[in-house]
């Protein structure tokens, strides 16, 4: 299997305070994905970045993808209260579909 | 916006008892997979089905879980007996293809085991 590990383990900013969440893995990938949790629901699908691609866009999210350094990061620009929650990263390899996730970056953003 | 289907949002049981999670895929999607998130944590796939049958059930723990997807729509998982680390988020994806693509996640029942 394939596992993202998200750094920081937690991350409390002010609103407006660009929050940068990082993930690293192991092994080569097909695609990387980022999801957000709020507490005591499921998962929302943010963005997808394929191996071929360094930069992706969507709204106020950036993320970046650095296969030579098995490394991903996600900007969440201008964050607001609301974008209090976790984030997980979930690399995908070639030979499979499973997802696995790591233990997630929770992000506290205070009004 | 089509959404996956959990229920009951929330249960709580005694341990030794029986306990049944259903989820209903996004229409069309072929792939169902059912994960376990324990507080804190990220979510740990138990089982991942392609339409009917079962493609990946090496993490469930087969002398208490089980997982079936009879006509490849919808999905029941079980647990019988339930025991106190059972107690998580049970949260149920699906995808339209199996492939390296999108899973769309349902909101997941809490269990709580007594």
């Amino acid at each position: 299997s394939q596992q993202g590990e998200e750094d920081p383990q937690a991350l409390s900013i002010q609103e407006g305070e660009n929050a940068t969440m990082n993930c690293s893995y192991k092994t080569s990938i097909n695609n990387l994905q980022w999801y957000r949790q709020n507490s005591g629901r499921g998962l929302v699908h943010l963005i997808l970045i394929r191996s071929n691609e360094r930069e992706k866009h969507s709204g106020r999210l950036r993320v970046t993808l650095d296969t030579s350094k098995k490394s991903s990061s996600l900007l969440i620009t201008a964050p607001r209260a609301a974008d209090t929650a976790s984030y997980f990263c979930a690399p995908l390899n070639n030979a499979g579909n499973m997802l696995t996730f790591g233990g997630g970056t929770r992000l506290m953003v205070k009004p | 916006e089509a959404e996956v289907a959990q229920s009951p949002r929330y249960k709580i049981t005694e341990k030794s008892q029986a306990v049944a999670f259903w989820c209903d895929p996004i229409s069309g999607h072929a792939t169902l997979y059912w994960y376990r998130q324990i507080l804190g944590q990220g979510p740990e796939l138990l089982v991942q089905f392609q339409d009917e049958s079962v493609v990946d059930d090496s993490q469930l723990p087969k002398d208490r879980f089980s997982a079936e997807r009879l006509k490849g729509v919808d999905s029941t998982l079980k647990i019988q007996p339930a025991e106190l680390g059972d107690s998580a988020m049970y949260l149920c994806a699906s995808s339209s293809w199996g492939g390296p693509d999108t899973q769309y996640f349902g909101p997941g029942t809490r269990l709580t085991v007594l």
